[in-house]
């Protein structure tokens, strides 16, 4: 099926540097999701965007549907060591399919 | 309300059994979504189910089949198991377009 290209792959960060990843796809999406994913368990939703343009926080964490409706960004700021996981984005068309990221691995360093 | 909970969490299984898997969406969710997750393809759409009918269906072999009860309730099958099926499944009940994953079932097939 259909995959989002998300970037970057993984990163390596200190802790308390923001964060910033993306997502972007050839095709327009209705809605965007961002989930974070811990081992062995199922993703777990951060932010919901329904709007292009929309800008969206929860807590430390930032994420905007991009005005093109193709792409879409997180960020999240002051990490700490629980941010620690893979990210995905995922997009919702018109006929709610849902579409998902190739995923961001995050490790923070204490 | 509880999550979407997916039982059993492990399973251990040979070449060419097959399995059963179930999922309870959360309460009030009528659509329940299921996903293979593998490191190397990332999170693949399954099929979707809305009061007891497949609504969609992904890009997988007739091997792959589910089913939806009257109380939302799901089940998926897989038939004659091949070492590629080996991945953690993935149910998702839906809710205003978004959906909410439950922690997975890890297939290991031996």
């Amino acid at each position: 099926g259909q995959q989002l290209n998300q970037s970057p792959q993984s990163m390596f960060i200190q802790e308390g540097e923001d964060v910033s990843m993306n997502c972007t796809s050839s095709s327009i999406f209705n809605t965007w999701l961002w989930y974070k994913q811990d081992p062995g368990e199922g993703p777990v939703l951060l932010i919901a965007l329904y709007k292009a343009g929309e800008l969206t926080s929860n807590g430390r964490l930032t994420a905007q549907f991009g005005i093109t409706r193709k792409d879409s960004f997180l960020n999240i700021s002051a990490s700490i060591p629980s941010d620690v996981g893979i990210y995905f984005c995922a997009g919702l068309t018109g006929a709610n399919n849902l579409f998902f990221g190739t995923g961001t691995r995050l490790t923070v360093i204490p | 309300k509880a999550g979407v909970t997916q039982t059993p969490r492990y399973l251990i299984k040979t070449r060419g059994q097959q399995v059963t898997l179930s999922c309870s969406p959360i309460s009030g969710h009528r659509s329940v979504s299921w996903y293979q997750q593998t490191p190397g393809q990332g999170l693949q759409f399954l099929f979707e189910y809305f009061s007891e009918t497949q609504r969609n269906k992904g890009n997988f072999p007739g091997r792959f089949s589910g089913r939806q009860f009257s109380n939302s309730r799901s089940e998926m099958n897989v038939s004659t198991l091949e070492l590629g099926d080996s991945a953690l499944y993935l149910c998702a009940s839906t809710d205003a377009l978004v959906q909410f994953f439950g922690p997975g079932t890890r297939l290991t097939v031996l």
